[in-house]
């Protein structure tokens, strides 16, 4: 069983260009959640995905970001007009049930986006 | 809101020592706490997962502990080895995210 997969592992973009991070959770996994450390930070949560809807998306900035989990295929991190402030690396996590007392996350490899 | 504190933010030590990681929390009504592993340049690796029920769990060599009542938690790493240099992360579970502490980044020296 492969874990979650992540890519691209690496990401340059120039400011103003569009980033698109991809993650394919574990099979059999539902629920997605993005996480983003920034340098010299923690992780912090972004958003929490099930198939085709946006459950919490209470740590995802209000502009330039969007994410989606289509029913078919991975779930994507969409970063619009990048600025340097984007830099950083973004882990995408999958859980079978969603539930948060029995449920574990399970992690990513992360893509580290630079943007010049 | 959730925050999670964790001290020291870097130790060192010489190979074979016993030592402690330690992680502060301010909201109790968790559903669970785990220790990670972060490498450089690599993703993140589950150590210990302590659901809130519980007070401790161990596999080999690391002895993770919980105190709701205090808001706090320790990573013990016994015998320490210079394969276990990384950043120890304690992440916070509750309704639908995890949370969080800027780690502790762990050297030990051969």
């Amino acid at each position: 069983n492969a874990g979650v997969m992540q890519n691209p592992r690496h990401l340059v973009r120039r400011r103003g260009q569009e980033a698109r991070l991809r993650c394919s959770p574990m099979k059999g996994h539902s629920h997605v959640y993005w996480y983003r450390q920034l340098p010299e930070e923690g992780l912090k949560f972004m958003v929490y995905l099930q198939k085709e809807n946006i459950i919490d998306e209470s740590g995802m900035p209000k502009e330039r970001f969007s994410a989606e989990f289509p029913k078919e295929g991975p779930s994507i991190l969409r970063i619009q007009q990048v600025v340097r402030g984007d830099s950083a690396a973004y882990f995408c996590a999958s859980s079978p049930l969603g539930q948060g007392d029995t449920d574990t996350q399970y992690f990513g490899p992360g893509t580290r986006l630079t943007v010049l | 809101k959730q925050e999670v504190t964790q001290i020291p933010a870097a130790l060192s030590v010489p190979e074979g020592e016993n030592l402690v990681l330690n992680c502060s929390f301010t909201d109790s009504a968790i559903y669970n706490l785990q220790w990670f592993r972060q490498d450089p340049g690599k993703g993140l690796t589950s150590l210990l997962l302590i659901q809130s029920s519980q007070r401790e769990q161990t596999s080999g060599r690391l002895n993770a502990s919980l105190d709701k009542s205090s808001g706090r938690s320790t990573l013990y790493i016994a015998a320490s080895q210079p394969g276990d240099s990384a950043t120890y992360l304690c992440v916070l579970g509750s309704a639908r995210q995890l949370t969080f502490g800027s780690g502790t980044q762990l050297t030990v020296l051969p």
